[in-house]
């Protein structure tokens, strides 16, 4: 999985399976959270976001878990396509604060 | 990338250069952010606009300006470049905010910046 601000994992899947990127984040003062994909060359893309009142989001073919004990994200992205790989990373952000932080991200492969 | 154009795309330059980089947006978003992205770091904030010729710093400004006379262009410039200003620049937007971010954000392609 992703810890914000560590080295960059990496996550194989074949076409067709069900995904699980992980982000463990540091402040619990954070209420809002964002996944963002990035591909090869480009910039980062908004996929979905929840916010701390929430433990569940769900999107087409995207689902964010946000487990606040633990301080832990996940996005899961159900059938896995060729174009789901990408690299995809997290932000926390504390809006009072208005700080946000970005963690380097889990590069997915999705095999044929 | 919602109406976001960064130039140059790729640029070489040499110790103690200037270099301007340019982000154009057509959303009329108010908010306009400059990040940098360097592996084992993630992104982080340069520099952020809340509106024309409103700026404040972000978290690694050092060695960094900006300007904003339109609210469809913010420059970001390296007054004298530096071999750790080495990094890919990405502008962003956001319709709304407080502070550096509390929502969503759009960004450009980004600008590979080569420092020699």
């Amino acid at each position: 999985g992703e810890s914000v601000g560590l080295h960059l994992p990496t996550l194989s899947v074949q076409e067709g399976d069900n995904s699980i990127i992980n982000c463990a984040y540091s402040n619990s003062a954070s209420d809002y959270f964002i996944w963002y994909k990035q591909e090869s060359g480009k910039g980062p893309q908004f996929i979905i976001d929840i916010r701390s009142n929430m433990d569940k989001r769900q999107g087409q073919r995207v689902t964010v878990l946000l487990n606040k004990t633990v301080k832990h994200l996940s996005l899961q992205i159900a059938a896995t396509q060729p174009g789901d790989s990408a690299v995809y990373f997290c932000a926390e952000i504390n809006t009072n604060a208005g700080k946000s932080t970005f963690g380097d991200g889990t590069t997915l492969t999705v095999k044929p | 990338d919602a109406g976001i154009t960064q130039s140059p795309r790729h640029k070489v330059t040499e110790t103690g250069t200037p270099v301007t980089l340019r982000c154009h947006q057509t959303e009329n978003h108010r908010y306009m952010y400059w990040y940098r992205q360097d592996p084992g770091h993630g992104l982080r904030l340069i520099h952020y606009s809340y509106g024309v010729k409103d700026t404040d710093k972000g978290e690694v400004s050092d060695g960094y300006s900006v300007s904003r006379s339109k609210t469809e262009d913010f420059l970001l410039t390296l007054e004298s470049a530096t071999s750790s200003q080495t990094s890919v620049y990405f502008c962003a937007i956001s319709e709304r905010g407080r502070g550096p971010t509390n929502e969503k954000l759009f960004f450009g392609s980004g600008t590979q910046l080569s420092v020699l």
